[in-house]
């Protein structure tokens, strides 16, 4: 059973435009929330993350909506650049040191010049 | 600084052979996660090691094992490999207090043929 739901699972932006990725969860005693950028043959990255005690999280041009309620969060990068281009991934975790990420199955991002 | 660190890069196996893969935590981190990527899909957490304790594992047999050293180390062994081992494998290091974000390591490409 999938906990992390991720789409779409492929967007294509023009330059300087906003990329917009959700995601939904199913288990609410999730308290950590990252997102991971992914470029080919390398390991994931952290871009971001929140608690759920935050709506929104805004670091440079990449943006966390946290919606509690719905079980939804969202990463927003504004002004997309073609650099951008990667696969994004969703995950959440309970935290703590038995902190396994659970992932979603992640976006693969293309930003037009 | 050191990022964390795995070896080697890539590896070719034949199925029913036994691997070892290695990674090096992060400078100030105490545990060490690893997790399996197929292609086009996100990481599957394989277990956590903190203490040089397994402190967690996912939805793996018992053919996968590792090790974590004094220094934070650590090792995933494989045995009998079979086709679908066939991934990106992927070591994260964290601090069991904190934030408890996941750096990962650039990986190991495992292809069992």
């Amino acid at each position: 059973q999938q906990q992390v739901k991720q789409s779409p699972q492929s967007l294509i932006v023009q330059k300087g435009g906003i990329s917009i990725i959700n995601c939904a969860y199913e288990n609410t005693a999730f308290d950590y929330f990252p997102w991971y950028q992914q470029f080919p043959g390398k390991g994931p990255a952290l871009l971001i993350a929140i608690r759920p005690d935050v709506s929104e999280k805004k670091e440079g041009r990449f943006t966390i909506s946290f919606n509690k309620s719905a079980k939804q969060f969202s990463l927003h990068i504004m002004d997309s650049q073609p650099g951008d281009s990667a696969t994004y991934f969703c995950a959440a975790t309970l935290g703590g040191s038995q902190g396994n990420l659970i992932f979603g199955k992640g976006t693969k991002l293309s930003v037009k010049p | 600084e050191t990022g964390v660190t795995q070896s080697p890069t890539h590896l070719i196996k034949t199925r029913g052979q036994q691997v070892t893969l290695r990674c090096s935590s992060q400078s100030g981190h105490n545990t060490v996660s690893w997790y399996q990527q197929a292609l086009g899909q996100g990481p599957q957490f394989i277990f956590q090691y903190y203490r040089e304790e397994e402190n967690g594992r996912g939805n793996f047999p018992p053919r996968f094992s590792g090790l974590q050293f004094p220094n934070y180390s650590s090792e995933l062994n494989v045995n009998a490999l079979e086709l679908d081992d066939s991934a990106l494998y992927l070591c994260a290091s964290s601090q069991n207090w904190g934030p408890y974000e996941q750096y990962f390591g650039p990986g190991t490409r495992l292809t069992v043929t």
